[in-house]
């Protein structure tokens, strides 16, 4: 879906290290999502956001933190803090109201050097 | 919050026959049902969903049933081409109301064999 862009595509971090991930959305969604895929396992959510400078927690926030300052962005901070951050990162975007199609950017994967 | 079940976790089909994938969910006030299929690699798109005011819903080779009775709902694929060969996911709002995110079975890993 070219309306939400994820960067980078591939991401490395050391040990110790804090990597944000970002994502930029067009669609002029209200809502943003952040999720976590592990191989065999389903999407299971880190962050979400209703409105601009407004975000909750997800199943699995622990090590992860968000901003939502502009409407288009959700920017994701993977820290030291989260002990298996390798994962397949996706975010999405839908209209407000819940109970709306979710749509998804290309992913960022994330691995330990 | 919602627990979704999806099975089963693979299923291998001749080109040709029909798919059928399963989910149940836990949470009863839900009422939007979406269906996902992921190439390998590739982002998850929506192909089908469902609300709770109807039971079925089809597009083309594609098809979605709910029974809110028993909260489960199903993907039906007939003609199965090679291209259908992916992971395909179904969702279920994370809470009732849908405005926080959704909860995702663990995935059906569809094979067409030629």
């Amino acid at each position: 879906d070219g309306g939400i862009t994820q960067s980078p595509k591939y991401l490395f971090r050391k040990e110790g290290q804090n990597v944000t991930l970002s994502c930029e959305q067009n669609l002029n969604h209200d809502a943003m999502y952040w999720y976590r895929q592990d191989p065999g396992q389903g999407l299971r959510l880190i962050y979400y956001s209703q409105i601009v400078n407004d975000f909750q927690k997800g199943d699995i926030a622990e090590g992860y933190s968000v901003s939502r300052e502009k409407k288009e962005s959700f920017p994701l901070t993977v820290t030291s803090a989260q002990k298996n951050p390798t994962a397949f990162y996706l975010c999405a975007s839908s209209m407000s109201g819940g109970n709306q199609p979710q749509h998804f950017g290309d992913g960022t994967r994330l691995s330990i050097l | 919050g919602e627990n979704v079940e999806q099975h089963p976790s693979t299923l291998s089909v001749q080109e040709g026959d029909s798919a059928v994938i399963k989910c149940t969910y836990s949470d009863s006030a839900s009422n939007y049902f979406p269906w996902y299929k992921q190439e390998l690699g590739k982002r998850p798109q929506l192909i089908i969903d469902i609300r709770s005011n109807v039971g079925e819903k089809k597009d083309q080779r594609i098809a979605v049933t709910l029974n809110k009775t028993a909260k489960h709902f199903s993907l039906h694929i007939t003609e199965t081409q090679p291209e259908d060969s992916a992971v395909y996911f179904c969702a279920a709002p994370h809470s009732g109301g849908g405005a926080d995110g959704l909860t995702f079975g663990k995935g059906t890993h569809l094979i067409i064999q030629p």
